[in-house]
């Protein structure tokens, strides 16, 4: 079956652009999670969705980063006024059980260069 | 302190030979642990859970040592399309924390 999806695959902008990066989960996932991956680093949990509760921002690194999840499927990680340090791969992880126990699928990511 | 820490290696075997990562978190209230595997350039994958009572599959054994706090993956006979990057995860409530990872070459 599908699996996670995510576009664009590649987005290079300008400093100061906004950029919205899309998430397709795994159909029936009740949970999904994004993560920014800088280069030769490890996952950096940025947000967390599970089904209708109040998502867990607690990983954002700053007000320029927001995310939404519509209608518990989609979800789309914005960035506003980008800089360069946000240059870094954003992977998508859906779940279909929220914590223990739940494998994450994750999506081929969206590689976010900042120029 | 990290919450998850992993020797970032690289460890450099020979095809055939076997090795053993390490790992260890700080957070007690952990509940469950797992080893992703992410290729260059690719999105991680889950390689296997680690159960209390240690768990093996195939070529791979996982332990788990609640008392000290540490995880460790054991790879046998290893393969030259084992060559990646191994991810320590632990988990608590919803809760993923994914560790920096170990860099595994296998060299023919």
């Amino acid at each position: 079956g599908a699996g996670v999806s995510q576009s664009p695959s590649n987005k290079v902008t300008e400093k100061g652009k906004d950029v919205e990066l899309r998430c397709d989960p795994i159909s029936g996932h009740t949970a999904l999670y994004w993560y920014r991956q800088r280069l030769g680093q490890g996952l950096e949990f940025l947000i967390y969705f599970q089904g209708n509760s109040a998502p867990d921002k607690s990983g954002l690194p700053s007000d320029r980063f927001s995310a939404e999840r519509t209608g518990g499927s989609v979800s789309t990680l914005t960035i506003q006024r980008t800089q360069q340090e946000d240059s870094a791969v954003y992977l998508c992880a859906s779940s279909p059980l929220a914590g223990a126990g739940g494998e994450q699928f994750f999506g081929p990511g969206t590689r976010l260069t900042v120029l | 302190r990290k919450e998850v820490e992993q020797d970032p290696g690289p460890f450099n075997v020979p095809e055939g030979a076997t090795v053993a990562f390490n790992c260890t978190y700080s957070n007690s209230a952990s509940q469950s642990f797992f080893w992703y595997r992410q290729d260059c350039r690719k999105e991680p994958k889950l390689l296997m859970s680690v159960y209390s009572s240690g768990n093996e599959d195939g070529r791979f054994t996982a332990q788990l040592n609640r008392a000290s706090q540490y995880i460790s993956l054991l790879i046998r006979d290893s393969k030259l399309s084992d060559s990646a990057t191994y991810l320590c995860v632990v988990n608590y409530g919803q809760n993923f924390v994914f560790g920096p990872g170990t860099r595994l070459s296998v060299l023919p």
